[in-house]
C-alpha cells in the first residue's frame, strides 16, 4: 500500500529566509503524482504545487520549488524569502493513476518568526 | 480558474436531524468529486469517491447510510449527515478533479459542522 510520511510535526523559519519541509513517500506504481497544498487558518486547502513522477525536472511555482528524489522516494518544498503569509498548515499527497485518490501526509505546521 | 464552492460553510444542528452539504465546481465539470472529513489538527480522512451519475464508492469504515452522497450532475455533489449526532461533528471538505488533468483535485472551503 502507498503511504506519505511527513516527519516534521512543525518547522518554524524566520522571515524572509528559506525553509525545506521534507515527504517521503511508498509506492510500487510508476505512474504517479506529487502535491503540496496548503492550509491556511481559513482551512481552505491551497494547490501550491504538483509534480509528475515521469519528469525529472523540479517543479517551481514563484518562491516554491520541489526537490525531487524519485529512487529515493523524496518530495520536499523548498520556501524561499519566506512570507508571513507562507504560515499555515503544508500537506505533501500522492496519488497514481487509475483512481486518482489521494493519499495525505501528516502534514507539517509552519511558523513564520517576524 | 479551477473554483470549488461548498454550502453552507457552517452549521449547527440538533442531534438527530439530517443535514446537507453542498459542492459545487464553478468554473468547470467535475465527473469525480471526492468528501473528506478533518479533525481538528490531524490530516484529512477520505470518506467517499462521488461520480456523476453512479453510485458513490465509500472507504473502509465509513458508513454508507449515515453519509449519503449524490453526484446528480457535473457539477453539484451533496453530502446528507442523516441523523447526525455529536461524534458526528467535524470539518467536511469537498474536492473535484476536471476532465483533464484528472490527478489535480481542487478543493472547496469546507463546511463546520456540530451536532449539539
Amino acid at each position: 500500500a502507498q503511504t506519505v510520511t511527513q516527519s516534521q510535526p512543525e518547522m518554524s523559519v524566520q522571515e524572509a529566509e528559506t525553509v525545506t519541509l521534507s515527504c517521503t513517500y511508498d509506492t510500487s506504481e510508476s505512474d504517479y503524482y506529487l502535491f503540496w497544498y496548503k492550509q491556511p487558518p481559513s482551512r481552505q486547502m491551497i494547490l501550491v504545487i504538483r509534480q509528475e513522477a515521469y519528469k525529472q525536472q523540479n517543479a517551481t511555482e514563484n518562491r516554491f520549488s520541489v526537490n525531487f528524489q524519485k529512487a529515493a522516494k523524496s518530495f520536499s518544498l523548498k520556501i524561499s524569502d519566506s512570507q508571513l503569509g507562507d504560515a499555515a498548515m503544508y500537506f505533501c499527497a500522492y496519488t497514481s493513476s487509475g483512481t486518482y485518490k489521494y493519499i495525505f501526509g501528516t502534514g507539517t505546521r509552519l511558523k513564520v518568526l517576524a | 480558474g479551477a473554483v470549488v464552492s461548498q454550502h453552507p460553510s457552517r452549521v449547527i444542528c440538533k442531534s438527530g436531524t439530517s443535514v446537507k452539504i453542498e459542492c459545487r465546481s464553478l468554473d468547470f465539470q467535475a465527473t469525480t468529486m471526492f468528501w473528506y472529513r478533518q479533525f481538528p489538527k490531524q490530516s484529512l480522512m477520505l470518506m467517499a469517491t462521488s461520480n456523476e451519475g453512479s453510485k458513490a464508492t465509500y472507504e473502509q469504515g465509513v458508513e454508507k447510510d449515515k453519509f449519503l452522497i449524490n453526484h446528480a450532475s457535473l457539477t453539484l455533489s451533496t453530502l446528507t449527515v442523516t441523523s447526525a449526532h455529536p461524534e458526528d461533528s467535524s470539518f467536511y471538505i469537498c474536492s473535484a478533479k476536471r476532465l483533464m488533468y484528472q490527478e489535480t483535485q481542487y478543493f472547496g472551503p469546507g463546511t463546520r459542522l456540530l451536532v449539539l
